[in-house]
């Protein structure tokens, strides 16, 4: 069955990178997820990769999906503050007509002044 | 442009009680409606999903049960509240595989 395997804290220091870290079982899933959650709310998409990409590079944030080991990252450069949240790594099952999403159990991000 | 409502923001409901949170979408027709649960320490789990009206799936079974008597409205509900059904409810829509667009949450607690 699917599986989404995450670390569940990072802490790094205002000014470095962050990587965040999800394993995946479905080997068939369509596209891979970063989501973002902030204190009390709701989730919101940060990106987005193709299962037949190896990286997607967008503004700080970079994926690396490595599908041989179902290995999917979250790299944050020059993290901020602002993004102390909880990042949420989620797979889309293929040929699921349904568009519903499995999440990993989130890592939360603590940013250091 | 679309907009999604989910209330209560905070329940708090003894055990035994019954409940009912409700979500409705804004700016769209025929979405895909999905209830998440996050329990504290834990990641979030797919209660129940449905792809119109009437037709609902649930992926794990509990004393929960969704509803969706309108096109963007969705429904959760129980007879009975346990104390292991606390945590925080999160509605959501979806139009195509790309994007889930998330409510701002129930946080709801049995005592």
């Amino acid at each position: 069955g699917e599986d989404v395997e995450q670390s569940l804290f990072l802490s790094v220091r205002e000014g470095d990178s962050s990587v965040i870290n999800c394993t995946y079982t479905d080997s068939s899933s369509t596209y891979l997820y970063w989501y973002k959650q902030e204190p009390g709310a709701g989730l919101q998409l940060l990106t987005y990769i193709f299962s037949n990409m190896d990286m997607k590079q967008d503004q700080r944030l970079t994926v690396l999906l490595n599908k041989k080991d179902k290995h999917l990252s979250l790299r944050i450069a020059d993290t901020q503050t602002g993004d102390s949240a909880i990042y949420f790594c989620a797979e889309s099952p293929k040929g699921d007509s349904s568009y519903k999403l499995i999440f990993g159990s989130g890592t939360r991000l603590l940013v250091r002044p | 442009s679309q907009t999604i409502h989910q209330w209560p923001a905070t329940l708090v409901q003894p055990v035994g009680s019954p409940l009912s949170l409700e979500c409705t979408v804004e700016g769209t027709s025929n979405p895909n409606l999905y209830w998440y649960r996050q329990a504290a320490g834990r990641g979030l789990q797919l209660l129940f999903y449905s792809v119109g009206i009437g037709q609902i799936s649930s992926e794990v079974p509990q004393n929960l049960s969704a509803s969706r008597p309108q096109d963007r409205q969705f429904i959760l509900s129980s007879k009975k509240l346990l104390l292991s059904d606390s945590g925080f409810y999160l509605c959501a829509w979806a139009r195509d595989i790309l994007t889930l667009h998330f409510g701002n949450g129930t946080r709801l607690t049995v005592t």
